[in-house]
This record gives structure tokens, C-alpha cells and sequence, in this order.
């Protein structure tokens, strides 16, 4: 299984861009990359999904290197709203690893 | 999206009874569905993979005479806990592979259960 590692914690202003990074050294060639947010006592919520390059939607940026080794989630302008904890995982093959999760705290 | 329901929500039982908690799929066929226990501030831990028709598949040191799962249809998964005791207390979710061929799991909102 491709282990995943995130930092643990992290702060930030409301209005500013937050970036998270996993670490996934051992992901395999079918393995997509996607990232969830949850809030206390609710299922995860997707929020993006790429394999390689570039992704973006209307709520994030996902930056994912050529090696695939790594993963950033990029949240444009976070508001109070966006605190929560952010997971990457990753999955191919019914193989799975959630990383640790970064809490994300916006502050005002 | 494709919408994982889980039931109930939360649950509260006496140490020493079962309690099953459901997966559903409400609008997509799951042959596979996966189980996760979280603790608080903790990450969700991989059970077991349910698959429709078939055993399920337990994570090393996930007990399965514990965990009972059935997956007798594509739409619906469910985790027995038995005799169930204090430390079992935790949040259930359960995730379903989506319809298109995109590697999307979708979770449902988790099952609080809380064991006196």
C-alpha cells in the first residue's frame, strides 16, 4: 500500500491561500490521488481528485509532480468555514491509504 | 454525486449486545464497499473491504468474529458489531466505489456508536 504522511496542523487568516502537502512515496502506477475534508462527527467530503499534473475545480487547486511521490492540495481564500481536517488518500485496485490529516484552523 | 448512506447515525447500547449499522448506495450498485473505525483526532482506519456476494476482507488485527460483515446486495453493506463493549465506542464510516471507472470512494456520514 502507498503510506501516506501529512503535517498534523496548521493555521491561517481568512482570505489567504492554504497549502497542504502528502507524501505518498510508494503510490502504484493505478493509484488516484484525491483529498477529502471532514468536519467533526461527519463523513469525508471530497474535494478533488487528479493521478498526475494539474487539477483544478471550482473549491481547489491539486498539484501532483511527475514521480507522483507527493501531493498538494492548494484552498484559494479560505474562509472560517474551511476548518476542518484535510486527508489525501490514495486508491487504485481496491487498495487504499489515508494519510494522518492536517487540521486546518482559519482565523479571522 | 453518487450519495453512501449510512444508518443510524448514532447508536448507544449496553456492553454485551450486537449492533449492526447499514451502508447504502442510494443511487449506484457497490460490489465493494470498505469499513473504517475512527477515534477522536485520529484518522479513519481501514477495517475490512466488503464484497457484494463474497467474504469480506479484514485489515491485520481487525478481528472478524467481532466485526461481522454482510454484503448481500450491490446496494447494501452492514457491520455487525457483537457483544460489543466500551472500547468499541468509536465512529463507523463505510465508502463505496463510485460508478465511473474515476477511483472516487464515496463515504457515507458515519455511525456514532457508543457502548455504556
Amino acid at each position: 500500500l502507498a503510506k501516506t504522511t501529512q503535517p498534523i496542523s496548521m493555521d491561517s487568516y481568512e482570505g489567504q491561500e492554504v497549502n497542504i502537502t502528502c507524501s505518498h512515496n510508494n503510490i502504484a502506477t493505478n493509484d488516484y490521488i484525491t483529498w477529502y475534508q471532514q468536519f467533526p462527527s461527519q463523513g469525508p467530503r471530497f474535494i478533488i481528485q487528479g493521478y498526475k499534473t494539474k487539477v483544478t475545480n471550482e473549491v481547489a487547486s491539486l498539484f501532483i509532480p511527475a514521480d507522483r511521490k507527493s501531493s498538494t492540495l492548494s484552498l484559494p481564500r479560505v474562509s472560517l468555514s474551511d476548518t476542518a481536517v484535510y486527508y489525501c488518500l490514495t486508491y487504485g485496485n481496491n487498495r487504499l491509504a489515508f494519510g494522518k490529516g492536517n487540521q486546518v484552523v482559519v482565523i479571522p | 454525486g453518487a450519495v453512501v448512506s449510512q444508518h443510524p447515525s448514532w447508536v448507544i447500547c449496553k456492553s454485551g449486545t450486537s449492533v449492526k449499522i447499514e451502508c447504502r448506495s442510494l443511487d449506484f450498485q457497490a460490489t465493494t464497499m470498505f469499513w473504517y473505525r475512527q477515534f477522536p483526532k485520529q484518522s479513519l482506519m481501514l477495517m475490512a473491504t466488503s464484497n457484494e456476494g463474497s467474504k469480506a476482507t479484514y485489515e491485520q488485527g481487525v478481528e472478524k468474529d467481532k466485526f461481522l460483515i454482510n454484503h448481500a446486495s450491490l446496494t447494501l453493506s452492514t457491520l455487525t458489531v457483537t457483544s460489543a463493549h466500551p472500547e468499541d465506542s468509536s465512529f463507523y464510516i463505510c465508502s463505496a466505489h463510485g460508478p465511473a471507472d474515476t477511483g472516487e470512494l464515496f463515504f457515507g456520514e458515519g455511525s456514532r456508536l457508543t457502548v455504556l
